[in-house]
């Protein structure tokens, strides 16, 4: 079935540096790929998503970069803040085009002052 | 704003009690979802709606069931709660149709079952 995979499981960066955090997705019909940003205690909230036909996408210290034949996506954090802290959940969109995202085991996004 | 909410953000119940779960939209989207959220787990779907009393499973509907009788509404209920639906529950709602619409998310209900 399908299934995405996240990686690191928890990423623990200085203040000021940057973070990585990467997605594989299984279904080649995928066409939307979302990061969602939970902070404790709160609800997942979206910061950036990226559809198939484009290659990159920014949105201020955020980017997300998509290679479909590899079938991997990645959300890059520049310049952290200790706010960045959060859990940080990827998801892709599966075939049947109802709306249903499949969604990673989320990262532990630790940015220390 | 897009606002999702759910009937209560803690419930303790006794295994074998019967358990509802509400989740109101009120942005008229036709999608909603019931998620499980399990540390290292991810979010994981349990039943999703794309239309009035219309309902799909998802990746892990044993031992739940959902109603949909109006729009906004998307119930979850535990026919016979266990210790093993301990769990964070969330709900969402999306717009519906291109498959490629954002998720709004309620706060969660986080449910102990003793």
């Amino acid at each position: 079935g399908e299934n995405v995979e996240q990686h690191p499981s928890t990423l623990s960066v200085q203040e000021g540096d940057s973070a990585v955090i990467k997605c594989t997705y299984s279904d080649s019909a995928s066409n939307y790929f979302p990061w969602y940003k939970q902070e404790l205690g709160k609800r997942p909230q979206l910061i950036i998503d990226i559809r198939s036909n484009v290659g990159e996408k920014k949105d201020q210290r955020i980017a997300v970069t998509l290679n479909k034949t590899a079938k991997h996506f990645s959300l890059h954090i520049t310049e952290t803040q200790p706010e960045d802290s959060a859990v940080y959940f990827c998801a892709a969109s599966v075939s049947s085009n109802t709306g249903k995202l499949i969604f990673g085991q989320g990262t532990t996004l630790q940015v220390k002052p | 704003d897009v606002k999702v909410t759910q009937s209560s953000r803690y419930l303790v119940k006794r295994t074998g009690e019967k358990v509802f779960l509400e989740c109101v939209q009120d942005m008229d989207h036709e999608n909603m979802f019931w998620y499980r959220q399990d540390p290292g787990l991810g979010l994981r779907l349990i039943y999703f709606s794309y239309d009035v009393k219309m309902k799909e499973k998802g990746d892990i509907p044993e031992g739940y069931s959902v109603s949909r009788e109006k729009k906004e509404r998307f119930s979850l209920i535990l026919e016979s709660a266990s210790t093993n639906q301990t769990s964070m529950y969330l709900c969402a709602s999306s717009f519906g149709g291109t498959g490629t619409d954002t998720q709004y998310f309620g706060p969660g209900t986080r449910l102990t079952v003793l």
